[in-house]
């Protein structure tokens, strides 16, 4: 299986300041053929559903803020938020979709300082 | 708009069963791959299984092999899972996702979820 490991499991950043948030796959979700990284970003606000972000381990989803980016390849990721709002607290998770078993990693809280 | 509900959930005792439902709407559902993800209380997530659209691939995490099982109903636009040998470590919230267009286990819609305790 691959394990997804995200760190820091929480972080407490000021208002308008840089949430950056990784995530390392222990093999590679790079899938040679279309040269595509199989990763993915969600954001899960308390008692709501998880709202997919990011896919393509860079592409945003349609309706998401350009503050919200993501990059990385084959097994190290990152997911950044270049000001955060208040409404950007929240657990964030990265997943896997290159093989099942489809994976998650821990999640990271997101706090303002 | 689409919309996923979810239900079926509810206290059973350990050995027990429970099937969940999952009705979709606002999108053809007979073109997506469907998944449950469950997420124990205060714990991260966790997927459990997927369908393919016609029910000709289907995929569990090892836990639940064996035990659960997914099925759709493209007629009635649902998505079930039988849950057999229920465990305690099976209690979590039970969500549907309808998967992303073309990339399958990528889940880009979700349902609220259903609550499943099992305890005695």
């Amino acid at each position: 299986d691959i394990v997804m490991t995200q760190s820091p499991d929480s972080l407490a950043v000021s208002l308008g300041e840089r949430a950056t948030i990784n995530c390392k796959s222990s093999q590679s979700v790079l899938y040679r053929s279309n040269n595509k990284n199989y990763l993915g970003w969600y954001q899960q606000k308390t008692g709501q559903p998880p709202k997919l972000l990011i896919y393509w381990a860079s592409t945003r989803e349609s309706g998401v803020p350009d503050r919200f980016s993501g990059s990385g390849s084959g097994t190290d990721f990152t997911l950044t938020i270049s000001s955060l709002q208040a409404e950007d607290v929240a657990v964030y998770y990265c997943q896997q979709y290159y093989t099942t078993p489809v994976t998650f990693g821990g999640g990271t809280k997101v706090e303002i300082k | 708009e689409v919309q996923l509900v979810e239900s079926g959930g509810g206290l059973v005792q350990p050995g027990g069963s429970l099937r969940l439902s999952c009705v979709a709407s606002g999108f053809t559902f007979s073109t997506y791959w469907m998944t449950w993800v469950r997420q124990a209380p205060g714990k991260g997530l966790e997927w459990v299984a997927s369908i393919k659209q016609d029910g000709s691939e289907i995929y569990y995490v090892d836990s639940v092999k064996g035990r659960f099982t997914i099925s759709r109903d493209n007629a009635e636009n649902s998505m079930s899972l039988q849950m057999n040998s229920l465990r305690a470590e099976d209690t979590a919230l039970y969500y549907c996702a309808r998967s992303f267009p073309r990339i399958g286990w990528l889940s880009q819609y979700w349902g609220q979820g259903t609550l499943v305790t099992v305890s005695s």
